[in-house]
């Protein structure tokens, strides 16, 4: 079946760091992929996405990636502030599957000033 | 822009008790969800409606039933809680069967069971 795997965190960097969280699919076809930001005592929102192969989605200085050829869709930010502190989620959705999106675990970032 | 609003926000029952998880979105979804979240545990699906009319059970559905009462709303309920189900339940809205849109979350239930 489907699966996305995230670094475990939680990732704690210096204000002003760059910043990589890597994730990995496994997945027949082509998914769509999406990252997701849950700032504390918020539910999940769409941070980015990318629907096809070598696509880039972008949003709020963050950047990441669609990679068939690595089955990977790694979240960058060239400059991390203490606000971005939350946890990412990486998905993938499947055209002709169940249409249930898979999840990763999250990965919790911590930023200090 | 409500978009999927949950309630209660937080709630504190006894082991035993019964009670309702509402959430109703206003973006005209077919489908809705419900998730449990635990620490480590990632997001957890415990039921599903693809369309108004049909629900279906996800990944953790004991000990929880779900009514999906018109296409905005869609309630979550547990008969006799139990200490296992103390959890952040989210509920997400999204279009079926378009792979390329994402889902949309409420702000959750925080809930503990004693």
């Amino acid at each position: 079946g489907d699966s996305v795997t995230q670094m475990e965190g939680p990732v704690t960097l210096s204000e002003e760091a760059f910043l990589t969280i890597n994730c990995t699919y496994t997945a027949t076809g082509y998914p769509s992929l999406f990252w997701y930001v849950q700032y504390p005592g918020e539910g999940l929102q769409l941070l980015l996405k990318a629907t096809k192969a070598d696509d880039k989605g972008s949003n709020k200085g963050f950047e990441a990636t669609y990679r068939k050829e690595t089955t990977s869709f790694h979240l960058e930010k060239g400059s991390v502030q203490v606000s971005d502190s939350a946890v990412y989620f990486c998905a993938l959705s499947r055209t002709g599957g169940s249409y249930i999106p898979t999840f990763g675990r999250g990965t919790s970032l911590i930023v200090h000033p | 822009n409500a978009g999927v609003t949950q309630t209660p926000k937080f709630q504190v029952l006894k082991t035993g008790q019964s009670m309702t998880l509402q959430c109703a979105q206003d973006m005209n979804h077919n489908s809705m969800y419900w998730y449990r979240q635990d620490p480590g545990m990632g997001l957890r699906l415990i039921y599903y409606s693809a369309s108004e009319g049909t629900t279906d059970k996800g990944e953790v559905p004991n000990g929880y039933n779900v009514s999906r009462l018109n296409k905005r709303e869609f309630s979550l309920r547990l008969e006799s809680a139990a200490p296992s189900q103390t959890s952040v339940y989210f509920c997400a809205s999204s279009e079926w069967g378009n792979s390329n849109q994402p889902q949309h979350f409420g702000d959750g239930t925080r809930l503990s069971i004693l």
